[in-house]
């Protein structure tokens, strides 16, 4: 499979928890993305990052949220001492080149259920 | 400023009619890209057609085309033949000029029924 890979597919958390989402991008993409999309709305963007660096995470809340793309190994977004309002679906996506004219190819998403 | 704008949020169509969806934006920026997602009821995000800002002829790729008016800042996707395989949730998305995120629509959810 030569698709973006998310694991898992389905977290549930109780309140308080640490919740761990991975990525690993598509072969040969330097550039991944994370989106949240909550019930009934479109994907709003998180953060984007190259190998071990953020270039921008205008998108993130300021506080509980990281993100993170080793050299090494899948991109992850952890997400702190959840809270029942992040309950949603977080996709990433990854790119070859980055730039406006580049396709981002989605992962199957991660399906974040808050108790 | 809402840049991505999707007026219909359910369109129906009958199996083999095609069907347009709509789109606008804004943006002031002369370069940027204009993507079609396909999200069915399974959750995943199927990316189905891009456009440039500086493409001349409207993009196709198979039985999907979009028709992108720039002066009217429009980019309407438009699938022929529709099969039931179809029905999902139809997202346009926007990248600008000097950023690399996707800002989306809320989306129209499609049904195709026999």
């Amino acid at each position: 499979n030569a698709g973006v890979m998310q694991n898992p597919r389905h977290l549930v958390r109780r309140r308080g928890q640490e919740a761990r989402l991975r990525c690993s991008p598509m072969k040969g993409h330097s550039h991944v993305y994370w989106y949240r999309q909550l019930p009934e709305e479109g994907l709003k963007f998180m953060v984007y990052l190259q190998k071990e660096n953020i270039i921008d995470e205008s998108g993130m809340p300021k506080e509980r949220f990281s993100a993170e793309f080793p050299k090494e190994g899948p991109s992850i977004l952890r997400i702190q001492q959840v809270v029942r309002g992040d309950s949603a679906a977080y996709f990433c996506a990854s790119s070859l080149q980055g730039g406006s004219t580049d396709t981002q190819y989605f992962g199957p998403g991660t399906r974040l259920t808050v108790l | 400023a809402q840049k991505i704008t999707q007026t219909q949020p359910g369109m129906f169509v009958q199996e083999k009619e095609a069907v347009t969806l709509d789109c606008t934006y804004d943006t002031s920026d002369q370069s940027y890209g204009l993507f079609w997602y396909k999200q069915p009821s399974s959750g995943e995000m199927i990316f189905l057609i891009y456009q440039g800002s500086y493409d001349e002829q409207n993009a196709t790729e198979g039985r999907y085309s979009l028709n992108f008016q720039k002066a009217r800042k429009s980019a309407n996707l438009v699938i022929s033949a529709s099969q039931l395989g179809d029905s999902a949730m139809y997202f346009c998305a926007m990248r600008e000029g000097d950023t690399d995120k996707l800002i989306f629509g809320t989306g129209t959810r499609l049904q195709v029924f026999p």
